[in-house]
């Protein structure tokens, strides 16, 4: 069984360019999350849809968004990109969040803002 | 709000050391715990899970036991190969219905 697919895994932007991630769950999954981790910040939580459905959202500004797919496919945008930015953006899938359910893991998409 | 502290690192062992690493946790209810793993250049993979208190996760020799009388989750092996030189990251999923992490350990072992 495919695990937690990301795209791009290594990409590079010019301050104030908009970006866009892709991730594909694992083939049964409904709930997808985003997270972001950083040095300085550790791992912080973005979002979480749930049949195309945002359902909880982490501490971030409105230049952080996204969306789900009926296929349960996701992709996370973050517009007018500042240095701050620079992370290991990851993409986790489950059956559903919470409940004891065990969320896996992409491998990442890793984003230099310069 | 849900909250998880890890034993500070970085820690270095010799092979075949016994290994402990520290993980409390607040959270409202009762949390599922959770230890992920990453290696270098690499995303999270799960280790071992434990979804309620007094069970025991357990996973290519590793273990943590859910304590809920001292809110604590700690990780132990009891010989670490080279292989297992990782960050390790103890998490949680309580009433917010996303994983809180730690601040991770910085395992390195050395042959």
């Amino acid at each position: 069984k495919a695990g937690v697919t990301q795209t791009p895994r290594y990409l590079i932007k010019t301050r104030g360019q908009q970006v866009t991630l892709s991730c594909s769950p694992i083939s049964g999954h409904r709930s997808v999350s985003w997270y972001q981790q950083t040095p300085g910040q550790g791992l912080q939580f973005l979002f979480e849809y749930f049949s195309e459905t945002q359902r909880n959202k982490g501490n971030f500004p409105g230049r952080f968004s996204g969306r789900q797919f009926s296929n349960s496919r996701s992709e996370m945008n973050v517009s007018t990109l500042e240095l701050g930015d620079s992370a290991l953006y990851l993409c986790a899938s489950s059956l559903d969040q919470g409940a004891g359910n065990t969320i896996y893991f992409g491998e990442g998409s890793w984003l230099t803002v310069v | 709000g849900d909250s998880v502290t890890q034993m500070e690192g970085p820690v270095t062992l010799s092979e075949e050391a016994f290994l402990t690493i520290n993980c409390t946790y607040t959270a409202t209810g009762y949390p599922s715990l959770f230890w992920y793993v990453q290696y270098p250049g690499e995303g999270l993979q799960l280790l071992l899970k434990a979804t309620k208190a007094d069970d025991k996760g357990s996973n290519k020799g590793f273990e943590a036991t859910y304590r809920k009388e001292t809110t604590s989750f700690h990780l132990e092996k009891g010989s670490v190969q080279v292989s297992d030189s990782a960050v390790y990251f103890c998490a949680l999923t309580g009433s917010a219905r996303q994983l809180t992490f730690g601040s991770g350990t910085q395992l390195t072992v050395l042959p």
